[in-house]
């Protein structure tokens, strides 16, 4: 199965600031099939990105996909007090479907 | 708008089989897609259980495929899980989801539901 490592672990910004992400895969993701997800407490994980840059319907500008083959970014432009949460990025190209570890954004 | 809603028991003993029915309404699940679960742990995150199309292909984790059984009733618009022979790292917050491009594709969630295996 592809393993997904994601970096950092922590990631300790303020609001305004820009957050990067990275997701690295163990071997190629098919067809750029990685998703990335957003998770608050208590919450079910809330779909942003598939295809590695697209963003879903209603998920604001803000939020940007990029990367290709075994590197992956997620990029937040300007942190607002809404997106301190927890990130997951997944690949959906081979089963079984995978999952990084999470990167957690919180308040600095 | 489509809204997937898990039920089930929240207390399964160990080596009983736990059974989880996901409940969909606003899509009719005969039309396509994918229909998944996906449970999350402390201790080992998130993780892919498997997905049944809506022609009842199924597609399990290598590491559960021996106590894994999924099926659906498009009648009642519903999936169900089963996972067999159950220990205390089944305990997790199982979701189900509907994915469109892939067997392991989740674009959409349910709320979840926790399920603790105990005596």
């Amino acid at each position: 199965e592809i393993v997904l490592t994601q970096s950092p672990g922590t990631l300790s910004l303020s609001p305004g600031e820009r957050a990067t992400l990275s997701c690295r895969a163990s071997q190629s993701v098919a067809r750029n099939y990685l998703a990335w997800f957003q998770q608050k407490p208590g919450q079910a994980p809330r779909h942003l990105i598939y295809e590695a840059s697209s963003r879903d319907a209603g998920i604001p500008d803000r939020f940007s996909g990029s990367g290709s083959g075994t590197d992956f970014t997620l990029t937040i432009s300007s942190l607002e007090p809404e997106d301190f949460a927890v990130y997951y990025c997944q690949q959906y190209g081979t089963t079984p479907g995978t999952f990084g570890q999470g990167t957690k954004v919180e308040f600095k | 708008q489509t809204h997937l809603q898990e039920s089930g028991p929240g207390l399964v003993k160990p080596s009983e089989t736990l059974s989880l029915t996901c409940t969909v309404s606003g899509y009719s699940i005969n039309s396509g897609h994918f229909w998944g679960w996906i449970r999350q742990s402390p201790g080992k995150g998130l993780e892919w259980i498997g997905s049944i199309s809506h022609i009842g292909n199924t597609y399990y984790n290598p590491s559960l495929k021996s106590r894994v059984t999924m099926s659906l009733d498009t009648s009642r618009n519903q999936f169900f899980l089963n996972l067999r022979s159950v220990t205390a790292a089944d305990t997790a917050v199982y979701y189900c989801a509907r994915g469109a491009s892939s067997p392991a594709a989740a674009g959409f969630w349910g709320q979840g539901t926790l399920v603790t295996v105990s005596s």
